[in-house]
């Protein structure tokens, strides 16, 4: 088992660009849940799957984001038209269930 | 509106005392509680756990204590190490049907030898 791991670590992009991040749960994990942190804060809850469906979205999700887990292995999460708000931590996590979640590593995100 | 509240931003203790790290929430339908340790550049560690019909979950060197009453709960480390070093998020759950964790603001511990 070799946990959750995220894709890339860090990332640095221009205002108006669009960028994408992966997320590899650990297996036989059905849950998918996708958070972001700033900081100073905690994390904040943005998005949940169980399997492939997306079952919740955050208020904080804008419609820039979009985010998918096809065949309800891996998971993305897409921000269109980047902007120096969205200049984050985010933070993916898995559990079996309704059980404890396991973050991965983070995707630093830096909007200049 | 911080429905999970950690007052103390930071702690100072000593290598070898105990460390108290609080933890205040506001929603009477969480029903799950969990601390994690975070370092610099890196994802939340899963620490300890407790459910509602507790009031007391032990593992190791940690232990967290649950006061239904007060929405109050706290993290126990005994005896504090250097590496223990570290944010420490409390996070509760249980108000929505997906266990939505909510989490504190965080209480940065330092351990000094």
């Amino acid at each position: 088992d070799t946990g959750v791991s995220q894709d890339p670590r860090h990332k640095i992009t221009k205002r108006g660009q669009n960028v994408t991040f992966r997320c590899d749960p650990i297996s036989e994990h059905n849950r998918l849940y996708w958070y972001r942190q700033t900081l100073g804060q905690g994390p904040e809850f943005l998005t949940y799957f169980q399997n492939e469906a997306q079952l919740e979205k955050s208020r904080l999700l804008s419609d820039r984001f979009s985010a998918e887990r096809p065949k309800g292995s891996f998971s993305t999460l897409e921000i269109q038209r980047t902007e120096q708000g969205d200049s984050a931590m985010y933070l993916c996590a898995s559990s079996y269930d309704p059980d404890t979640q396991y973050f991965g590593p983070g995707t630093r995100l830096t909007v200049l | 509106d911080q429905q999970v509240k950690q007052n103390s931003p930071s702690l100072s203790v000593q290598e070898g005392r105990i460390s108290i790290l609080n933890c205040d929430y506001t929603n009477s339908m969480f029903d799950y509680f969990l601390w994690y340790k975070k370092y610099p550049a890196e994802g939340p560690t899963f620490l300890i756990s407790i459910s509602s019909i507790k009031d007391k979950n032990e593992d190791g060197r940690f232990t967290v204590f649950l006061n239904k009453s007060a929405k109050h709960l706290s993290l126990h480390i005994v005896p504090s190490q250097p590496g223990d070093s570290a944010v420490y998020f409390c996070a509760a759950s249980g108000d929505t049907g997906f266990q939505k964790l909510v989490f504190g603001t965080g209480t940065r511990l330092l351990v000094s030898p």
